[in-house]
């Protein structure tokens, strides 16, 4: 059971060029999320994914899009990444424990710079 | 907007000492809180979650949380210098998880 993983770890990118961020989860988790994490400021939802098939935008959307692929992979992508786009960012899941709450874990994180 | 605000630190306390750190959030839909520890490069770890009014303890640590002050806590007892860390507090609303800018706790041996 590998939780949440994403890929790449690091990435280096120049302004104008685009990516893809990958994340997958094996916990059977119906919701996924994207956030970003700069100093100072917390994390940000950038969007999220209540089950699959569909999308939501969270705080900070612009520049980003995503797919939800299956229930277990959600990717995030930069069409044409920007230097105020430096940021790591994380990949989370979530499930409703039984009579509580919906309650999130986290992936490793990917750390990215555009130059 | 909800939001979620912390003192940003850092917090520093001797080891054995009890380190508490707040809470406040705005949104009084909110449903339950959470406490993450993010130790530094690495992502944030989920440490426990409250959703009723008073205590809830685990080993060492207690989460408070007071609905009508819109005010939640973490104490740490018998704090150790591996508990030094950025401390995430999060409320729930709607499918969506609103998170404060961490608070930084170092334990001085």
């Amino acid at each position: 059971n590998a939780g949440v993983t994403q890929t790449p770890k690091f990435q280096v990118l120049k302004t104008g060029q685009s990516m893809t961020l990958q994340c997958a989860q094996d916990m059977n988790h119906n919701s996924m999320y994207w956030y970003r994490q700069d100093p100072g400021m917390g994390l940000r939802l950038i969007y999220y994914s209540a089950s699959e098939g569909t999308t939501d935008k969270g705080e900070v959307p612009n520049g980003y899009n995503v797919s939800r692929l299956n229930k277990r992979e959600f990717s995030l992508r930069l069409e044409s990444a920007a230097p105020s786009q430096t940021s790591v960012y994380f990949c989370a899941s979530s499930i409703r424990l039984a009579g509580a709450t919906d309650t999130q874990y986290f992936g490793p994180g990917t750390r990215l710079t555009v130059l | 907007q909800k939001e979620v605000e912390q003192n940003s630190g850092p917090l520093s306390v001797p080891e054995g000492a009890i380190a508490s750190l707040n809470c406040t959030y705005s949104d009084r839909g909110s449903q339950s809180f959470f406490w993450y520890r993010q130790y530094s490069g690495k992502s944030p770890e989920l440490i426990m979650f409250i959703y009723s009014n008073g205590d809830k303890e685990d080993g060492r640590f207690t989460a408070q949380l007071n609905k009508a002050s819109q005010y939640v806590s973490l104490l740490i007892r018998d704090s150790q210098p591996s508990d030094s860390a950025t401390y995430l507090c999060a409320s729930y609303y709607g499918q969506n998880f609103v998170f404060g800018p961490g608070t930084r706790l170092s334990v001085l041996p």
